[in-house]
């Protein structure tokens, strides 16, 4: 089993619509969450970051952390084209200098 | 420099070949970190400098792998008698200092083809 899951998709929605995009972990020392967004053949690109549990809001993005349930979700709302992409998670232990576990990555396609 | 440089963006080489890649990390980040990602797959940890030192290279799948970082600033990572599965995108991230707390800026990458 990964230390991070991540559904990878695709997922595809409407213009507009409510994303939920969301990975499980296994490892509870981790202390710190991000959201990266991908284009493709580009390098990820840092959404969000949270630190511990609780929510974060940033524009038509919201992050959110549940270290009881080992889950973390990233919601977009009002979502448009352009934020068609690949979104991955990555969670890191301080202890570990900053190294980085990501997930798979979710494929999202918004229509016009 | 304004963000992280990779080069090349793209490298062809035969298999049992050497080949390096350049990172130029952004002006006054202290970490440095090398990933690798395979199609379909989140990026996977390789190796990280804090200075000019290895900290950690736990990710290095095997000794045909190397990397350094003399001069604290730029970065090469060497790959030796090139295999198939070496095939993948190698990111390139840096940080203001090692912790993760304020995340990371990456290249684009170089896109290592092993023929």
């Amino acid at each position: 089993q990964k230390e991070v899951e991540q559904d990878p998709g695709p997922l595809s929605v409407p213009e507009g619509a409510i994303v939920s995009l969301n990975c499980t972990y296994s490892n509870s020392a981790f202390q710190y969450f991000m959201w990266y967004r991908q284009y493709s053949r580009k390098g990820p690109e840092l959404l969000m970051y949270t630190y511990s549990s609780g929510n974060k809001e940033d524009g038509r993005f919201t992050a959110q952390v549940d270290k009881s349930s080992k889950y973390i979700s990233l919601f977009i709302r009002d979502s448009q084209p352009s934020d068609s992409a690949t979104y991955l998670c990555a969670m890191s232990d301080w202890n570990q200098g900053g190294k980085l576990i990501f997930g798979q990555g979710t494929e999202l396609s918004v229509k016009p | 420099g304004a963000g992280v440089s990779q080069t090349p963006s793209n490298k062809v080489t035969e298999k049992g070949k050497y080949v390096e890649l350049r990172c130029d990390p952004i002006s006054g980040h202290t970490a440095l970190y090398w990933y690798r990602q395979s199609l379909g797959q989140g990026p996977e940890f390789l190796i990280y400098f804090q200075g000019t030192g290895a900290a950690d290279d736990s990710g290095l799948p095997n000794d045909r792998f190397f990397a350094v970082r003399p001069e604290g600033s730029v970065s090469t990572l060497k790959i030796q008698r090139t295999e198939r599965g070496d095939s993948a995108v190698y990111l390139c991230a840096s940080s203001l200092n090692a912790g993760g707390d304020y995340g990371y800026t990456f290249g684009s990458g170089t896109r290592l083809t092993v023929v």
